[in-house]
């Protein structure tokens, strides 16, 4: 399978607890982002890579957040202290800079659950 | 980032049934994008579209960039059980950034 792949696709953490996500994204894309869904909502965007810059953060990415693309491969994003307000779920997307398209393409999602 | 009004919230349908849904911004956009998510699954990405005015179509959907640049229209024809799911548009100006705006997603229901 060559799309976006995410791990785990399921945490459940108790409140204070620290976890961390993985992304890889399709092997040839040099941008990966980051977005957060809750039910009922379209997914928000949280941040954005171009390689192993990142580039774009928003508001929504409190200091309790942290992403990293250390190789400008795979990426992670770890939230400390959690709190009941981080259930969501978790998506990651990837596209190619080089195409002149702004087409990014999801992987399955990490869907969190903070007691 | 803004949220993109889109509507229908929910529509439920019989199949064999076109469907029509449409997706505003108060913002200017280059990028239009018509998604679709099956529970507990990412975003698929279905339609994308890039001038305005242009029509793209993909099998039994079709969409349009509005010609205001505000706007997107997503049509489904002879709807099928298999196109249960939530349908999100997003929105990108890439003079800005890279981050997609969506809207809240059109919930569609197909009978048999």
């Amino acid at each position: 399978d060559t799309g976006v792949s995410q791990d785990p696709r399921h945490k459940i953490t108790k409140r204070g607890q620290n976890v961390t996500f993985r992304c890889d994204p399709i092997s040839e894309h040099n941008r990966l982002y980051w977005y957060r869904q809750t039910l009922g909502q379209g997914p928000e965007f949280l941040t954005y890579f171009q390689n192993e810059a990142q580039l774009e953060k928003s508001r929504l990415l409190s200091d309790r957040f942290s992403a990293e693309r250390p190789k400008g491969s795979f990426s992670t994003l770890e939230i400390q202290r959690t709190e009941q307000g981080d259930s969501a779920m978790y998506l990651c997307a990837s596209s190619f800079r080089e195409s002149s398209y702004n087409e990014q393409f999801f992987g399955p999602g990490t869907r969190l659950t903070v007691l | 980032g803004q949220q993109l009004n889109q509507s229908p919230q929910s529509m439920f349908i019989q199949e064999g049934e076109d469907v029509s849904m449409n997706c505003t911004s108060s913002s200017i956009f280059n990028t239009w994008l018509w998604y679709k998510q099956d529970p507990g699954e990412g975003p698929v990405l279905l339609i994308a579209l890039y001038k305005a005015g242009e029509l793209t179509s993909n099998g039994r959907l079709t969409a349009q960039f509005g010609i205001t640049r505000k706007d997107s229209f997503l049509n489904i024809s002879a709807s099928i059980p298999s196109d249960v799911g939530i349908y999100f548009c997003a929105g990108l100006n890439s003079n800005s950034g890279y981050a997609l705006n969506f809207g809240k997603g059109t919930s569609l229901l197909v009978t048999p």
